[in-house]
């Protein structure tokens, strides 16, 4: 089965740092992505994790651990332009299709 | 490279109609896939076209179905519309099957 974990919502505040989690239990696994969805608009790609470990790229930077089924995405040095929904999705390595999980609202307050 | 597009943006139809959406994937890229996107049930993935061909579906009923055209164009399908079949319909294009995707804007298609 499929199944993918995140935070509903959570708060944070402009300028400090955030991590969103993400759990996965997939049958198979070909890389884990994140991705930007403000509201109205379409999703965009954030960041990319197939082997374990951290990648950054500016403020944005994500984990992985493969053996833990889990993932993180840090965000630092929030802006209000910040605030949107962060999306998990693994992509299966059979039909390459993407899972996606329920996605996680955040919310920069000034 | 212009992005991902799709049309028509906005739709209203009624029970039992039928739907035709369509989607211009980004310049070189070969694989198209679509997704269904609610508030109740998040992303859902749709199915999958690389090379005029579908490689993978996921799990919806017959009445939703696609094509994809030799210049990579893609058109989805939805007949016989029930209420529940209101969403955000997304489209994404990758080079190919193991790239990442990137999204087109949506349809957001509204039945009554």
């Amino acid at each position: 089965g499929q199944n993918i974990d995140q935070p509903t919502e959570m708060t944070a505040t402009e300028g400090a740092i955030v991590q969103i989690n993400c759990t996965y239990q997939t049958s198979g696994f070909n890389g884990l992505f994140w991705y930007q969805q403000h509201a109205g608009e379409a999703p965009t790609f954030l960041s990319y994790n197939v082997l374990d470990g951290l990648e950054e790229k500016g403020r944005f930077s994500s984990f992985l651990s493969r053996s833990k089924g889990y993932s993180y995405l840090l965000l630092k040095e929030l802006q209000m332009k910040d605030s949107a929904s962060y999306l998990c999705a693994v992509r299966s390595p059979y039909g390459q299709n993407f899972v996606f999980g329920p996605g996680t609202r955040l919310s920069v307050l000034p | 490279k212009a992005g991902v597009t799709q049309t028509p943006r906005y739709l209203i139809k009624t029970r039992g109609q039928q739907v035709t959406l369509s989607c211009s994937p980004i310049s070189g890229h070969r694989s198209v896939s679509w997704y269904q996107q609610t508030p109740g049930q998040g992303l859902q993935f749709l199915f999958e076209y690389f090379s005029e061909t579908q490689r993978n579906k996921g799990n919806f009923p017959g009445r939703f179905s696609g094509r994809q055209f030799s210049n990579s164009r893609s058109e989805m399908n939805v007949s016989t519309l029930e209420l529940g079949d209101s969403a955000l319909y997304l489209c994404a294009s990758s080079p190919d099957r193991t790239d990442t995707q990137y999204f087109g804007p949506g349809t957001r298609l509204t039945v009554l």
